[in-house]
């Protein structure tokens, strides 16, 4: 099946540590995405990569970092420097960088920071 | 982007079409709108995008009026499964330095009714 996959769905850690969210998807596209969600709320742009070796800061990049080595994967690093990192994260991935393609997004992973 | 402006919630009873307004009423000649839903505690489900001529596929229907300051979005017969948060979003096709994220408001909480 083509898709993107986001692991683990549910993730604990304690405050201070770092955490790294996976998002790898098998439908060739050149573009990815991490969006965090918080209740009630929409969807905030953390970082996004148009291509390999490649990626730029969104509206909410701080106390968050990411790599994008290989064409399907594009962790996501939430370090002990963000001060609320307890949300809903979303990865998404589009087929090109032009813009008008639509985003398909992964399942999520919600992250709970005690 | 122009900003988008929807009902915080509606209700509509199965069977029956649901029609979803939104406001762009600052929309500019190359912005796109679209339509994404998000299923609860799932990752968001693109829907249907347009410029400004009506658009029909198997989900809904995108319907735009002509000055392009509002758009509504159609579900023919609606379900139970299309419960959701139903965002509309515009976005310029492309930019100079290639396609950012997506920016989400608060959508529109659809509520079908058995």
């Amino acid at each position: 099946d083509g898709g993107i996959t986001q692991s683990p769905k549910y993730l604990f850690r304690k405050e201070g540590q770092n955490v790294t969210l996976s998002c790898e998807q098998n439908l060739n596209h050149d573009a990815m995405y991490w969006y965090r969600q918080d209740p009630g709320q929409g969807l905030r742009l953390i970082y996004y990569s148009q291509i390999v070796n490649d990626f730029q800061k969104g509206d909410i990049a701080e106390g968050y970092s990411v790599s994008r080595e290989k064409k399907e994967s594009f962790p996501l690093t939430v370090t002990s420097a963000q001060k609320n990192p307890t949300a809903f994260y979303l990865c998404a991935s589009s087929p090109s960088s032009s813009g008008l393609n639509e985003q398909y997004f992964g399942p999520g992973t919600r992250l709970t920071v005690t | 982007d122009a900003k988008t402006t929807q009902p915080t919630s509606m209700d509509c009873a199965e069977g029956r079409a649901a029609n979803l307004p939104c406001n762009h009423s600052t929309i500019s000649g190359n912005e796109y709108v679209y339509w994404y839903r998000q299923i609860h505690s799932q990752g968001p489900q693109y829907i249907i995008h347009g410029l400004k001529n009506n658009e029909t596929n198997e989900m809904a229907s995108l319907i735009i009026t002509e000055d392009r300051k509002s758009s509504t979005l159609i579900l023919p017969h609606a379900t139970l499964r299309d419960t959701a948060v139903y965002y509309c979003i515009v976005r310029v096709a492309y930019r100079g330095g290639g396609a950012d994220g997506l920016t989400f408001g608060k959508g529109t909480h659809l509520i079908i009714q058995p």
